[in-house]
């Protein structure tokens, strides 16, 4: 059973354009959430977090948004660069676990 | 500072053996946290090391199992290797407890099984 869902296997976006990640969890016990992405052959690289007790955490072109009611999450990238162009995942714990649950990932092409 | 350090980078072994995998975490950095990635299943917690004690561990067999050295670096072990242990083997290490610090990754160890 997943517990942390990306139902978009891919996204492609023209350069200079808004990218919108989205992510859906099951477990309300959640209270940490993360994004990482990833290109070929390499581990993945943190991006950005936030924690259960906010609803919005921005840093540069990142933001994301937690809607704890809808148990969904969402990354924002403004604008969308041909670099961000790899996969992104989504992960969360609970309880101040080192334990993450990962979303299966979803591949965004940024078009120039 | 140096990321985080996993040896080998690639791996061929045969069903039956075992192996062993290497992770030296970001200097300061005491917890340490092993993940496999298949293209079917994702990526999925195998077991976290902090202070050389085994604090969680996910849903695998014990034929996985690993141990943390008193300078924090980690090792796994798989044991009787089965052709599904084909994966991408992560490390990811942070600077305490408390899951309110990301993890950290390396560029992983690719294990495949002939």
């Amino acid at each position: 059973d997943q517990q942390v869902k990306q139902n978009s296997p891919s996204l492609s976006v023209q350069e200079g354009r808004i990218s919108i990640l989205n992510c859906d969890y099951t477990n309300s016990m959640f209270d940490y959430f993360l994004w990482y992405k990833k290109y070929p052959a390499e581990g993945p690289t943190f991006l950005i977090s936030i924690s259960s007790i906010k609803d919005k955490n921005e840093d540069g072109r990142f933001t994301v948004f937690l809607n704890k009611s809808a148990k969904h999450l969402s990354l924002h990238i403004v604008p969308s660069q041909p670099g961000d162009s790899a996969v992104y995942f989504c992960a969360a714990s609970e309880g101040g676990s080192e334990k993450l649950v990962f979303g299966k990932g979803t591949k965004l092409t940024v078009n120039p | 500072k140096a990321g985080v350090t996993q040896t080998p980078r690639y791996l061929i072994k045969t069903r039956g053996q075992q192996v062993t995998l290497s992770c030296s975490p970001i200097s300061g950095h005491r917890s340490v946290s092993w993940y496999q990635q298949t293209p079917g299943q994702g990526l999925q917690f195998l077991f976290e090391y902090f202070s050389e004690t085994q604090r969680n561990k996910g849903n695998f067999p014990g034929r996985f199992s690993g141990r943390q050295f008193s300078n924090s670096r980690s090792e796994m072990n798989v044991s009787t290797l089965e052709l599904g242990d084909s994966a991408l083997y992560l490390c990811a290490s942070s600077p305490e407890t408390g899951g309110v610090q990301p993890q950290h990754f390396g560029d992983g160890t690719r294990l495949s099984i002939l």
